[in-house]
């Protein structure tokens, strides 16, 4: 699975909007991205993911760049909820499905 | 719907006990499993996954072992516990497509 960069914290005003970036420049083709967060003494939560076009739920959006090589997690209006680790991780999508290698992740604080 | 349960919530256990850990999902048929665990101030690392009854792949080599005795049952164990053995553990089920739904977790000291 491609290896992912990601800054290891952020600061964000709540009702903004939160831009979470990471970069994966050896992801192939059939690789897709997702997106989890841990909130604090807490198991991870599905956020969203994406293969090449962009991706919108009640969560999140996703923004992918066109050469694949770089991704962005924007939370429209950050609450103080949404204070937790972020992990972007790039894996194979149906084959092998599940077993997802988590890094460091961006710890994400959300101030009043 | 589906749900994951782990227990016990916490657990404080002495050196060189034994560990037994607890995941059951409900709502789904043939499930695969994971272990996470998490040790302090660290990401997350997968134990073991399982793809059906009695098939256990581990991906870190360690003094725990895994188990899955029913469809929707996976347990974690260990005959002797070390103090490196503290940590967050995690189950999880894939439902579909690489997206994980987590259990609440169980916190062990090992003492």
């Amino acid at each position: 699975d491609a290896k992912t960069t990601q800054p290891p914290s952020m600061d964000c005003a709540e009702g903004r909007a939160a831009n979470l970036p990471c970069n994966h420049s050896t992801i192939s083709g059939n690789e897709y991205v997702y997106w989890y967060r841990q909130i604090h003494s807490q198991g991870p939560q599905y956020i969203i993911h994406g293969l090449k076009n962009n991706e919108t739920n009640e969560m999140a959006s996703l923004i992918i760049t066109e050469d694949r090589k770089s991704s962005t997690l924007i939370l429209p209006h950050a609450t103080l909820r949404d204070t937790a680790v972020y992990y972007c991780i790039v894996r194979l999508g149906p084959i092998s499905w599940g077993k997802l290698q988590f890094g460091a992740g961006t710890q994400v604080v959300v101030t009043p | 719907s589906q749900t994951i349960h782990q227990w016990p919530a916490t657990l404080v256990q002495p050196v060189g006990s034994p560990l037994s850990l607890e995941c059951t999902v409900e709502g789904t048929s043939n499930p695969n499993l994971y272990w996470y665990r998490q040790a302090a101030g660290r990401g997350l690392q997968l134990l073991f996954y399982s793809v059906g009854i009695g098939q256990i792949s581990s991906e870190v080599p360690q003094n725990l072992s895994a188990s899955r005795p029913q469809d929707r049952q996976f347990i974690l164990s260990s005959k002797k516990l070390l103090l490196s053995d503290s940590g967050f553990y995690l189950c999880a089920w894939a439902f579909t497509h690489g997206i994980l739904s987590f259990g609440p977790g169980t916190r062990l000291t090992v003492t």
